[in-house]
């Protein structure tokens, strides 16, 4: 079993949907993070946190630390968010907060 | 456009090769990470480095090594290189150690034929 899990794998919306990506992780954390992959292959840090809820323009992201469990929600949704959507866990504190454990991702494709 | 400069952005080589990409981060950041994202295996980190130093090893192997200079761009190594090797290489950057946004690169595409 994966340290971290992605759900769902593959997700198909009509603009202005409302999109929720979530993220499950096994083991105690130190921050998460919601990476975007745009076809061409550039990674954009999304959002990093380790507690409570985040928000940026139309994209929100949440963690609850007790369930082991993050979101990724999309208002609005918007051809060109479609992407590939990664959560990224730190698993230990100490010196290395950027070393992290990836999910296998979620590709959102938004149709007009 | 993040700040982080990777090179080259495409490499072909042939196995048994030995490979070298270069990373240079945001101006002011000290800490370097490599990643490396195959179809297989996805995304894994490799190593990081902070102000010229190792502070972390992820999954490298033992054909790999890197480095970070002074002026705090970073190398990696990649030798006698297998099939296997092929992937999308990243690097990113933070000001510290990472407790903090990352800012990665557009990433070196390997294939070693």
């Amino acid at each position: 079993k994966n340290e971290v899990e992605q759900s769902p794998q593959n997700l198909t919306a009509q603009e202005g949907e409302f999109i929720t990506i979530n993220c499950s992780y096994s083991v105690g954390i130190s921050a998460l993070h919601w990476l975007q992959q745009h076809p061409g292959g550039g990674i954009v840090s999304l959002f990093m946190l380790s507690s409570g809820k985040k928000k940026h323009g139309r994209l929100i992201a949440t963690i609850n630390i007790q369930e082991k469990h993050s979101s990724l929600h999309i208002t609005a949704s918007h051809p060109r968010d479609s992407a590939v959507y990664i959560c990224a866990v730190s698993l230990g504190g100490g010196t290395s907060y950027g070393k992290l454990t990836f999910g296998q991702g979620t590709i959102l494709t938004v149709h007009p | 456009d993040s700040g982080v400069t990777q090179t080259p952005k495409h490499l072909i080589t042939a196995t048994g090769q030995r490979v070298t990409l270069r990373c240079s981060p945001r101006s002011g950041d000290l800490s370097v990470y490599w990643y490396q994202q195959s179809l297989d295996q996805g995304l894994q980190f490799l190593i990081h480095y902070y102000n010229g130093e190792e502070r972390a090893k992820g999954n490298i192997l033992e054909r790999f090594s890197a480095q970070q200079f002074p002026d705090l761009h970073s190398e990696l190594n990649l030798s006698s290189l297998e099939l296997g090797d092929s992937a999308l290489y990243f690097c990113a950057s933070s000001e510290n150690q990472g407790w903090e946004k990352l800012f990665f690169g557009s990433g070196t595409q390997l294939s070693v034929l």
